[in-house]
């Protein structure tokens, strides 16, 4: 299909080990965006990014996490160190538009990080 | 106070009736609303947006705004099995979407 694809979908590691998540948006998007999503709760937002600009990254937890999109399609979401509380989905989004636009946004699968 | 706010549930109906999901949000300059559906273990689903006042039908799903009270609802007429799942309202701030915590909907053969 031609949805939001994600991988791995699921990913173990230890705790202190660095993790890279990877999402490969609609093709055409412009804006996509990386979320994190615990048990039971709304996703929360983590980083924005235009085309290949990190427009928002207010909602990264510390800085051990990064995000990156180079080229404006694929985007990485790193994160060095991991600790136990990093453990959850992380979920990737797309949409047609950039600022002043309403498009909605559409998810893929998620990964589902869990740190032993 | 939580920027976007619904109750967990569950909600509970049985099949056929009408589902009421109801979210409350504490921006007043929020002009954008959107409501996910999210089976377990799976990611959210956009079902409706809704931009202006009033009522937005597609389907069997009806959205409602009132900018004036910051609510916004979904309700599911002739509810299925298949409706069961956790229902996400989003509140649009600047580009990301603010969720709140989901209502999670049961409906019962």
């Amino acid at each position: 299909g031609a949805g939001v694809s994600q991988s791995p979908r699921y990913k173990v590691a230890k705790r202190g080990q660095d993790v890279a998540l990877r999402c490969d948006p609609i093709s055409g998007h412009v804006s996509l965006f990386w979320y994190q999503q615990a048990l039971g709760q709304g996703p929360e937002f983590l980083t924005y990014f235009q085309n290949e600009a990190q427009l928002d990254k207010s909602g990264l937890p510390s800085d051990r996490f990064f995000a990156e999109r180079p080229e404006g399609s694929v985007s990485t979401l790193k994160i060095q160190r991991t600790q136990q509380e990093d453990s959850a989905v992380y979920l990737c989004a797309s949409s047609l538009v950039g600022a002043g636009g309403d498009q909605p946004q559409h998810f893929g699968d998620g990964t589902r990080l869990s740190i032993l | 106070q939580k920027e976007v706010e619904q109750n967990s549930g569950p909600l509970s109906v049985p099949e056929g009736a009408i589902a009421s999901l109801n979210c409350t949000y504490s921006d007043r300059g929020s002009q954008s609303f959107f409501w996910y559906r999210q089976y377990s273990g799976k990611s959210p689903e956009l079902i409706m947006f809704i931009y202006s006042n009033g009522d937005k039908e597609d389907g069997r799903f009806t959205a409602q705004l009132n900018k004036a009270s910051q609510y916004v609802s979904l309700l599911i007429r002739d509810s299925q099995p298949s409706d069961s799942a956790t229902y996400l309202c989003a509140v649009k701030s600047f580009q990301k979407l603010v969720f709140g915590t989901g209502t999670r909907l049961l409906v019962s053969p």
